[in-house]
């Protein structure tokens, strides 16, 4: 399985971008990088997915490096409600389940 | 569309004795997921579901075992409870498995062992 690095946690103002970094150096070719969340006392889930090229979606953005061995999600502007655990998942199209790491705990200021 | 639901929502048991835990997936889904949250261990993969068989399993003992039903149904049970064993424990579901599909959570079944 290819190892993520995040920050334990970051902290940001309401209504500012928030970007948070994932190393995944060890990702393979193949391997999807998806990103997932955890509101206090709730499930997972999910936020954006990508393989090479940066994603857009109603949520968030995902930016890849050319090397695939980071990428960052972006928060356009954070809320109370994005106030969340984030977890980088580097996912292989096959037969592996989704393996979460620490995550990176987001606090946002009002 | 109705969400992953899991039940129960909360359940308190002892050592020694046995329970089973409930998830409903979303209409359509066929893959369904377990998962055990503690706060020291964090997300880790128990086992997946496909058209009523099982594709992965996660590294846990054989007490930890679930089935599916033709329905897409299902259940998680944990024999012989330990203290370790207090948890959360969640369910996802998707429309196919091995896939970049993303995956649907439940809220999840806070377990208790005393």
């Amino acid at each position: 399985d290819a190892k993520t690095t995040q920050p334990n946690s970051m902290e940001s103002n309401e209504e500012e971008p928030v970007h948070l970094p994932c190393n995944h150096s060890t990702i393979s070719g193949t391997d999807y990088i998806h990103w997932y969340r955890q509101l206090p006392s709730q499930g997972p889930e999910y936020v954006i997915h990508g393989l090479t090229s940066n994603v857009n979606n109603r949520m968030a953005s995902l930016a890849i490096a050319e090397d695939r061995k980071s990428s960052t999600l972006i928060l356009h502007r954070a809320t109370l409600r994005d106030a969340a655990v984030y977890y980088c998942i580097p996912f292989f199209r096959g037969n592996t389940p989704l393996v979460f790491g620490k995550g990176t705990r987001l606090s946002v200021i009002a | 569309k109705a969400g992953v639901t899991q039940t129960p929502r909360y359940l308190i048991k002892t050592r020694g004795q046995q329970v089973t835990l409930s998830c409903s997936p979303i209409s359509g889904h066929r893959s369904v997921s377990w998962y055990q949250q503690t706060p020291g261990q964090g997300l880790q993969f128990l086992f997946e579901y496909f058209s009523e068989t099982q594709r992965n399993k996660g590294n846990f003992p054989g007490r930890f075992s679930g089935r599916q039903f033709s329905n897409s149904r299902s259940e998680m049970n944990v024999s012989t409870l330990e203290l370790g064993d207090s948890a959360l424990y969640l369910c996802a579901s998707s429309f196919r498995a091995g896939s970049t599909d993303t995956q649907y959570f439940g809220p999840g079944t806070r377990l208790t062992v005393l």
